[in-house]
């Protein structure tokens, strides 16, 4: 299996500030990585594919780069919204296997 | 308008086998290069993949479970269905179905089952 490791595991950041959060593939993925945000309660929500494709309906203050075993999710902006929790997948092979979340927290 | 729905019993014994199904509209499972995954989220844990169908039929299945798990689908019924036997109380969690396509871009809102006698 391919492992995901995230980092930071948790966060404290406030309304306005820009934030990245890494992810590493324990093997080449090349481009096939994925961002989720999950809030209490709800199903993740795919934000980005392929590692730098925005999904539709996401605002354009997420970004996402990277390719190989190396990846960052930036938040250019954050939003009172944006704090959730937020996991990366790989789809290189399966078992698509996520990171262990990364909790963005309010300071 | 794409949806997914897990349905399914919310409380299961240790030992017995739990049935879970999605049911989904807006897309056709028969389309190319679409397939319906099942992840699962213990509470307060990460997310965990479990399985995922292609329209091909092609199956995968993660290999720590896949001696437990069988994943069917219903084409002309919209349905996934999850099959995973001999249910213990680590496996309570809350067990989501998703669209895949570059990434599961469409979930379910997730149902809880609990495992205890």
């Amino acid at each position: 299996d391919i492992q995901m490791t995230q980092s930071p595991s948790s966060l404290s950041a406030s309304v306005g500030d820009r934030v990245t959060i890494t992810c590493r593939a324990s093997q080449s993925i090349s481009i096939y990585l994925n961002w989720y945000q999950q809030k209490p309660g709800k199903a993740p929500k795919l934000l980005i594919y392929a590692a730098s494709s925005l999904q539709s309906g996401v605002p354009s203050r997420f970004s996402g780069s990277g390719s190989g075993t190396d990846f960052t999710l930036t938040i250019s902006s954050l939003q009172p919204e944006d704090f959730a929790t937020y996991y990366c997948q790989q789809s290189s092979s399966t078992p698509h296997t996520f990171g262990q979340g990364t909790k963005l927290e309010i300071k | 308008q794409i949806t997914l729905k897990e349905s399914g019993p919310t409380l299961v014994k240790p030992t017995q086998t739990l049935t879970l199904t999605c049911t989904f509209s807006g897309f056709s499972l028969s389309t190319s290069g679409l397939g319906v995954g099942w992840i699962r989220q213990p509470p307060g844990k990460a997310l965990e993949w479990l399985a995922l169908i292609y329209w091909d039929d092609d199956k995968r299945y993660n290999p720590s479970l896949k001696s437990r798990l069988t994943i069917t689908k219903d084409t002309s019924k919209n349905q996934v269905v999850l099959t995973m036997t001999n249910m213990d109380p680590v496996d309570t969690a809350t067990y989501y179905c998703a669209r895949n396509r570059w990434g599961y871009g469409y979930w379910g809102q997730g149902t809880l089952v609990t495992v205890s006698s």
